[in-house]
């Protein structure tokens, strides 16, 4: 079965550029399937931040997609996440998500990224 | 402010029955968009619980249910059991904000 596994730095400085990669197992980036990153500040809710399709369409959250870039590394079997001039509030443990007919799942495990100078 | 919206916590006892509603508008729920819903047990990743506003993926007891009209849609629990502690999140496509909406989320508690 697909797996999802996030990786990148923990910790990144106040109006820095936050880099997340999420390595897929146990299916193909290139299957017909949006990929999705979803986040979820400390002790709050999740948030959509956007999805790429395997023709790499993308959709973005409005109120993200200024700063928001997510890529397909088709050669890796990975996508990822750029997210620039970050503040204290991009602070939220990341999760990158399969598409399956329109709901999210298998989610990654997650990983913490904390805006901290 | 969640565009899908959420109680903030319910509660039940064990071997009881409880609902979580999920409250959109005409751009997301009530457009037809599918509803979808997360479990997420403390310190771990969401989990898909139903897709499709009533599927249930392999594996989810069908303890879980859930259903959509109009512009809302809920999640049902029966028989609630001590595991069954957790947040739980509704989700769909929103038309005019071209995405994923998720809802507030809902902490349920066995009492």
């Amino acid at each position: 079965q697909v797996q999802l596994q996030e990786s990148g730095p923990g910790l990144v400085k106040p109006s820095g550029t936050l880099s997340l990669t999420c390595a897929v197992s146990g299916g193909s980036i290139n299957d017909s399937n949006w990929w999705s990153w979803v986040r979820q500040p400390p002790g709050k809710g999740l948030e959509w931040i956007g999805e790429i399709y395997h023709s790499e369409n993308t959709n973005y959250n409005p109120s993200l997609k200024s700063r928001v870039t997510i890529s397909l590394h088709k050669s890796k079997n990975q996508f990822s996440l750029r997210l620039t001039s970050v503040t204290a509030a991009d602070t939220a443990v990341y999760y990158c998500a399969r598409d399956f007919e329109g709901a999210k799942g298998p989610w990654g495990q997650g990983t913490l990224v904390t805006v901290s100078s | 402010q969640s565009v899908l919206t959420q109680p903030p916590s319910v509660s039940g006892a064990p071997g009881r029955r409880v609902t979580i509603s999920c409250t959109g508008t005409n751009s997301n729920i009530g457009a037809g968009y599918d509803v979808h819903w997360y479990q997420q047990l403390p310190g771990t990743a969401p989990k898909l619980l139903i897709y499709g506003n009533i599927n249930r993926p392999s594996g989810v007891p069908d303890r879980f249910s859930a259903s959509k009209s109009g512009t809302s849609a809920s999640l049902a629990i029966t028989g609630l059991q001590a595991e069954d502690e957790a947040d739980y999140y509704c989700q769909s496509w929103d038309s005019s904000l071209t995405g994923s909406v998720f809802g507030g989320g809902t902490k349920l508690t066995v009492l």
